[in-house]
């Protein structure tokens, strides 16, 4: 059975502090998302990886960073967090490899989300 | 730019009636088409999706969408819900190199 995991499922923290969002896909896929979700505004792409150590920019990537040393595990990382990142952030994974590098058109299948509160 | 258009946020139903989610897109390239749920405290699950072929396709849990080129749109129906059905619904499309979510619609199905 498909199962994305991510680390946490609530998450407080204080203005300034560095966070570490976990993400975990037991599927073998090569690409991997994050993504923050806000009332309104839907789902808006931070990062996405379609390759172990690849990384690509999403639509909002500032105010964060990512690390994908492996293959099953992408990392979302907060350098100062601030309080306009309390959001709800979902991670999600994909297989195949799109072509020329991009990401697959094939299913996305997310973890149950982390939502992240800065104090 | 390409984007995705949710244009209701809120759609109360019976239970037992029919109900339709509309989504259109707006894009000039090849475009995949997506629906998820996103269940209270749950992360998205896929509900259908068209890739290519017929412009009607069915999904889980008695839901379908139909592909409507000439109108840009993707929207979903099902024509009875149940009182499980409550959840909030996206409609995504894939297109260029990335996906792009609409703002989402809340469904509330009343006993």
């Amino acid at each position: 059975d498909v199962k994305v995991t991510q680390s946490s499922r609530y998450l407080v923290k204080r203005t300034g502090e560095k966070v570490f969002l976990e993400c975990v896909q037991d599927m073998d896929h090569e690409n991997m998302f994050w993504y923050r979700q806000d009332p309104g505004l839907g789902l808006r792409l931070i990062y996405f990886s379609y390759d172990v150590k690849m990384k690509e920019k999403g639509d909002i990537p500032e105010g964060y960073s990512v690390s994908r040393e492996k293959k099953e595990r992408f990392s979302l990382i907060l350098e100062s967090a601030s309080t306009n990142q309390t959001s709800m952030y979902l991670c999600a994974s994909s297989y195949p490899r799109g072509t020329s590098g991009s990401p697959s058109t094939d299913t996305q299948y997310f973890g149950p989300g982390t939502r992240l509160t800065v104090l | 730019a390409q984007s995705v258009t949710q244009l209701d946020s809120q759609v109360p139903v019976f239970e037992e009636a029919p109900v339709e989610l509309r989504c259109n897109y707006s894009s000039s390239v090849s475009v995949y088409l997506f629906w998820y749920v996103q269940y209270p405290n749950q992360g998205l699950q896929l509900l259908l999706k068209y890739l290519s072929g017929s412009t009607l396709v069915k999904g889980i849990n008695g839901f379908e969408a139909e592909f409507n080129k000439s109108q840009t749109s993707f929207h979903l129906r099902k024509p009875s819900v149940h009182i499980s059905d409550t959840a909030e619904y996206f409609c995504a499309a894939f297109t260029g190199n990335q996906f792009y979510f609409g703002t989402g619609t809340s469904l509330t199905v009343i006993p």
